[in-house]
């Protein structure tokens, strides 16, 4: 089925490093979404992003909807150790009306004090 | 008060036993969702109910039996499992008006089939 393609698929940083990620797609999307996951917990929406070339922050992070709308990215600025998680990109394609959305694989971030 | 709660958070389940995870939102909502999340694979859509109608089924085996029946409360019941659908199970709530699909996730039910 369709798939995000999300990288890097891990990260290890050290506290004060800037992070950033990203998600490609084959479609055209009219939704991107960025989630954080801690471990044994559900996905917690960080960002959302609705128009093509949007930039958009949530404190240190920031996220941009690409001008193709095919991808988009997350960076975090100036990690601190309670950024450890996997964070998720998940989008909806254009002409979906379910409300379903895909998602990416993953990135796993870990931060080194 | 959690805006998507999930019970049981954990479960354990013999593949002949019949159980039931529950949901519910807080957040006003009209459309609700189940996920399964395995090891080292992305979050697979299962179900989508939008205003108490199942609009989705993703080639969910018939062993998983979605029922909501309010706009606020999902169920997922399970019978005749087997060990491969260990796994968090997870719901989600969303706002369907326009285009937005902010979706809004429990904590997950990890349940283990053995």
């Amino acid at each position: 089925g369709q798939q995000l393609n999300q990288s890097p698929q891990s990260m290890f940083i050290q506290e004060g490093e800037d992070v950033s990620m990203n998600c490609t797609s084959s479609s055209i999307f009219n939704t991107w979404l960025w989630y954080k996951q801690d471990p044994g917990e559900g996905p917690v929406l960080l960002i959302a992003l609705y128009k093509a070339g949007e930039l958009t922050s949530n404190g240190r992070l920031t996220a941009q909807f690409g001008i193709t709308r095919k991808d988009s990215f997350l960076n975090i600025s100036a990690s601190i150790p309670s950024d450890v998680g996997i964070y998720f990109c998940a989008g909806q394609r254009i002409g979906s009306n379910t409300g379903k959305l895909i998602f990416g694989q993953g990135t796993t971030l870990q931060v080194k004090p | 008060e959690t805006g998507v709660t999930q019970t049981p958070r954990h479960l354990v389940m013999g593949m002949t036993n019949k159980k039931s995870l529950k949901c519910e939102q807080h957040l006003g909502h009209n459309a609700m969702y189940w996920y399964k999340q395995s090891a080292k694979k992305p979050l697979e859509l299962m179900f989508v109910y939008s205003l108490e109608e199942r609009v989705e089924n993703n080639s969910v085996p018939s062993r998983f039996s979605p029922e909501c029946p309010n706009s606020s409360h999902l169920f997922l019941h399970l019978h005749t499992l087997q060990p491969e659908d260990s796994a968090l199970y997870l719901c989600a709530s969303s706002q369907r008006t326009g285009m937005n699909t902010e979706a809004f996730f429990g904590q997950g039910t990890r349940l283990t089939v053995v």
